[in-house]
Formats: structure tokens, sequence, C-alpha cells
């Protein structure tokens, strides 16, 4: 059965202090990782894509990396407007063309 | 532009009403969803739509209806729902075959 396990539930982390989010997933053939970040009360925000293992994708203090079995999306520097709910979530061509498998999200909080 | 626009923002409504939320996109994509998310909780997959015809419903009470008019407009008909249908309801498109979904910012739905 696919699966996406993202840790850990919640970050609390002070301005300037770099961490990292983990997204583990189990799926019978990957066709794509994604990473959102959501705003209280307002849609998931694209992100990053990941298609294979080794690759890595930038974006301001976001760098998401991907292997075999789980990905990172490291925060470096971060401010208080990088506090957020980040979501992880996989396609798998085993599974329903369309459906994503979502994480239950990492909470960050960022404290100036 | 990578916009979904959802209407309306916020809806109240009893569970005798009939009412729609209302979503679209010019990004030329092919495939829509709706999504309902509770509180703390993933975005749960409900319908999808890919060029125009219903290709997924996961087991959703026949209360909520989607309709695709077109390949840019995407409806929900709620009908006699119930207080625990109250949540975020999002819409999202993306290209088919789907890689990165876009989510709109959502609808807050209460139900009384």
């Amino acid at each position: 059965e696919d699966q996406v396990t993202q840790s850990p539930e919640a970050l609390r982390l002070q301005e300037g202090e770099s961490s990292s989010l983990n997204c583990s997933y189990t799926v019978s053939g990957l066709r794509g990782l994604f990473w959102y970040r959501q705003d209280p009360g307002k849609g998931p925000e694209f992100l990053f894509t990941l298609y294979s293992a080794g690759e890595e994708k930038e974006k301001e203090r976001l760098k998401a990396t991907l292997t075999k079995k789980e990905s990172f999306l490291h925060i470096t520097a971060p401010k208080p407007e990088d506090s957020a709910t980040y979501l992880c979530a996989v396609g798998s061509y085993g599974g329903s063309q369309g459906n994503l498998i979502f994480g239950k999200g990492t909470k960050l909080s960022v404290k100036p | 532009d990578t916009e979904v626009t959802q209407t309306p923002k916020h809806l109240v409504m009893g569970m005798t009403n009939k009412k729609s939320l209302k979503c679209e996109q010019h990004m030329g994509h092919r495939a829509m969803y709706w999504y309902k998310q509770k509180a703390k909780k993933p975005p749960e997959l409900m319908f999808v739509y890919s060029y125009e015809k219903l290709s997924i419903n996961e087991s959703v009470p026949s209360r909520f209806s989607p309709e695709c008019p077109n390949s840019s407009l995407l409806n929900l008909h709620l009908h006699a729902l119930q207080p625990e249908d109250s949540a975020l309801y999002l819409c999202a498109s993306s290209q088919d075959p789907p890689n990165e979904q876009y989510f709109g910012p959502g609808t807050r739905l209460t139900v009384t």
C-alpha cells in the first residue's frame, strides 16, 4: 500500500536556525514527489516537484532533496514568514491517475 | 500564470439549502480536482475530472454533485449537507497526465 509519513509533526525554530523536514514514502512506482506550503485557512502553495533519486531543487531559503525512500526539505536561516504547514505528497504509477497521497504535514513555527 | 480562483471565499448554509462552489483556471490544464480539508488534516480527494469527464469519485456522498461545464470551470453543487461537512473545500488543476497540482485559495464552508 502506498504511504507517506512526515516528521516531525511540529517544529519550532529560532530565526536563523537551520533545520530539515522529512518525508518518507512507500509507493509502487514513483511518478513524482511534491512539496507544498500551506498557510492557515488557505490553499496549498506548490513549491517543488522531484522525480528521481539524487534530484535537488532550490527556492530562496528552501532546498528539497530526494532519495529512493525519502525526501528532505532543508530550510536555511529561516525567517518568521516561513512559518506554515509544509505538506509532502507523492504520485504513484500504481495508483489512480491524478491521485496524490499526502502526508499529514509538518507545522513549522519560526520565532524572531 | 499559475492561478486557480474559487468563489465564494466563505459560505454558511443550512442543512436544507442548495448552494454551489465555483472554480476556474486559465492555465490550459485538462485535469481538475475537488478536495475536502478538515482542520489539521491533509487534503482529502473527492473528485477528479480529466478532459471534462469524471474519472475518479472517491466514494463521496450524493449530497455532493460535481459538474465540469468546460475545461476551465469546475462546480460543486451542495444539497442537504450535514454539520460534519463543514470544512475547507479546495479546487486544484494539473496537466494531464498529471504532475504537480495547483490549488485555489479554497472555500470555507460552514453548515448550520
